[in-house]
Formats: structure tokens, sequence, C-alpha cells
């Protein structure tokens, strides 16, 4: 199975700010890669696929970048509903993997 | 809408069973590939199982050879058969599609882009 890691666990900032989440796969998955946000007691929801294809209707202040085994999601200028916890999946096989997220929090 | 509603969940014994089921509107579930993905208490996302658009079923590791993940074309409808079930099974299930998505440089690639609520399903001894 590929293991996906992300960093940081945890993550504080402010209104404003631009926050970089990075996620580390343990073999080649070239671009298939896809971020997640999820708020508390509420499903996942897809923000990007194919590493930095955005999802339709996700805010353009999300970003990702990355292939092969690093990736990045990047949120500029965070708005208040962004703090959220934020999930990198692999699609290059199954099991589809998960990171096992980032919290980011209010600071 | 597309729009998936879990149900099924509830409170279990060790070594029980219960069944899950996920039912679709808005999209068609033998069309599709339709996942199940659960979260324990206070911890991140695990993919449980797979049934693809030609039928072709995988699990993982956890749960292989007690769960069944299956499908009713008529009722448009994903389940999940929960077996001997063990108090590490405690989570949230959520049924999700894993649906193939255009890349913005060209290509296919799969996301999870549309999910059910969930369902808590809490095993005790």
């Amino acid at each position: 199975d590929i293991q996906m890691t992300q960093s940081p666990s945890s993550l504080s900032a402010s209104v404003g700010d631009r926050v970089t989440i990075t996620c580390r796969a343990s073999q080649s998955i070239t671009i298939y890669l896809n971020w997640y946000q999820q708020k508390p007691g509420k499903a996942p929801n897809l923000l990007i696929y194919a590493a930095s294809s955005l999802q339709s209707g996700v805010p353009s202040r999300f970003s990702g970048s990355g292939s092969g085994t690093d990736f990045t999601l990047t949120i500029n200028s965070l708005q208040p509903e962004d703090f959220a916890t934020y999930y990198c999946q692999q699609s290059y096989s199954t099991p589809r993997t998960f990171g096992q997220g980032t919290k980011l929090e209010m600071k | 809408e597309v729009q998936l509603v879990e149900s099924g969940g509830g409170l279990i014994q060790v070594g029980g069973s219960l069944r899950l089921s996920c039912a679709a509107s808005g999209l068609i579930v033998s069309g599709t590939y339709m996942t199940w993905v659960r979260q324990a208490p206070g911890k991140g996302l695990d993919w449980v199982s797979i049934i693809y658009s030609g039928g072709t079923t995988l699990y993982a590791d956890s749960v292989k050879g007690r769960f069944t993940i299956s499908r009713d074309i008529l009722k448009n409808a994903v389940y999940l058969q929960m077996n001997t079930l063990r108090a590490e099974d405690t989570a949230v299930y959520y049924c999700a599609r894993d649906s193939a998505l255009s890349g913005f440089y060209g290509g296919t690639y799969y996301g999870f882009d549309v999910w059910g609520q969930g369902t808590t399903v809490t095993v005790s001894s």
C-alpha cells in the first residue's frame, strides 16, 4: 500500500494569511493526488484533484502543486470558513490511502 | 441534485453484524465507482471498500473477509454488510462516488466528489 504523510499535523494562522500544507507519498504517484477539506461533523469536500486541478465550485484561493512524491496545498488569503482539517489522498492505486490530516486553526 | 444518503448505523455488540445502506439520487450507482470510507472518533479518513462499475470489489486488509460491498441496480443503492464486528470498527461510515474527472492538462483522474452525510456505527464490548 502507498503511505501518505502530511505535514504539519496542525497549523495556526490568521485571516488573510497564506498557508501551505505538504503531502509526501511513499512512492511515485505522478499527479494522482487529491486534497479534501473537512469541517467538524461534516463529510469531506473535494478541493483539488490531479494535484492541481480545482474542483468545480472551489474558490480560486485554493491551489495545488507537485508531482511524483511531493505535493503542496496552498491557501491564499485565508478566510474564516477555511479553518478546517485538510487531507491528501492518492488515487494512483487501491487502497486509496489518505494522509493523517492537517488541522488548520485560528491563531 | 446529486445526493447520497446513508442509513443503517447503530450500536452493536462485538461479533455482531450490521448492514449499511447508501441511497443515491442524481447518479446511477452501476455506472460509476462507489466507495465506503470510515472515520473513527477523533481520527482521520480510512478507505474501506470499492465497487467498480463492472462489479469488481476490493477491500481494505482490515475488513477483508468480514465486510461485503454490493449494489442494487433497481433501488440505485450501495450496501456494506459488516460481519464479525470489532471495537475498532467503531466509526462514522461515509459512502462516496469515486468519480472520473478530467485533468486541467488532459487525462482522467479519480476523486471522491460526492459524499453522503455519514452513519455512525458503534461496536461495544
